[in-house]
């Protein structure tokens, strides 16, 4: 059973491009969170995804950030007209879902965006 | 305001010693807390799952205990090792459609040989 993957692992944009980062939960999970961990930062929340459904993306800034969990394919982030300051390490959780052990969420390597 | 605060930042001690990391949560109403272990540019491995129900859960060195009411969780390591060194972070969930984790900004552990 694969874990939590995403990709790229690591992506440099220029100021202004945009940026699309790629989440494959763990086989069987249906519930997907985007997080952000900027340097020397702690990990705070993004976005809550459901298949086709935003459960909660309180966390997600209003310009330029994006997020869909489609029926079928991976689970996507998009950055459009990156900035400096969206340099950071974001990862992508996944589990079965909200209540007791299925709750529990476990966590993709993360792709590493450097905006040049 | 829901927030998790990780005492020590830092922490760094010989192999071979028992420790403990320290993590509090203000609002008590948690519906269960996770400790993670980051290694240097890498993702987060899960260690324990605590249920707001359970007082402690064991793995392996590892012993982490849950006071709800006191908002509080500690994660005991046993006979500590150089391999243990990496960030320790600590996160609680509130459940339902709040289904995301709130992070503590971690202690980095560096076990000396």
């Amino acid at each position: 059973n694969a874990g939590v993957m995403q990709n790229p692992r690591h992506l440099v944009r220029r100021r202004g491009q945009e940026a699309r980062l790629r989440c494959s939960p763990m086989k069987g999970h249906s519930h997907v969170y985007w997080y952000r961990q900027l340097p020397e930062e702690g990990l705070k929340f993004m976005v809550y995804l459901q298949k086709e459904n935003i459960i909660d993306e309180s966390g997600m800034p209003k310009e330029r950030f994006s997020a869909e969990f489609p029926k079928e394919g991976p689970s996507i982030l998009r950055i459009q007209q990156v900035v400096r300051g969206d340099s950071a390490a974001y990862f992508c959780a996944s589990s079965h879902g909200t209540s007791g052990s299925s709750y529990e969420q476990y966590f993709g390597p993360g792709t590493r965006l450097t905006v040049t | 305001k829901q927030e998790v605060t990780q005492i020590p930042a830092a922490l760094s001690v010989p192999e071979g010693e028992n420790l403990v990391l320290n993590c509090s949560f203000t609002d008590s109403a948690i519906y269960n807390l996770q400790w993670f272990r980051q290694d240097p540019g890498k993702g987060l491995t899960s260690l324990l799952l605590i249920q707001s129900s359970q007082r402690e859960q064991t793995s392996g060195r590892l012993n982490a205990s849950l006071d709800k009411s006191s908002g509080r969780s500690t994660l005991y390591i046993a006979a500590s090792q150089p391999g243990d060194s990496a960030t320790y972070l600590c996160a609680v969930g509130y459940g339902g459609s709040q289904g995301n984790l709130i992070f503590g900004k971690g202690t980095k552990l560096s076990v000396k040989p």
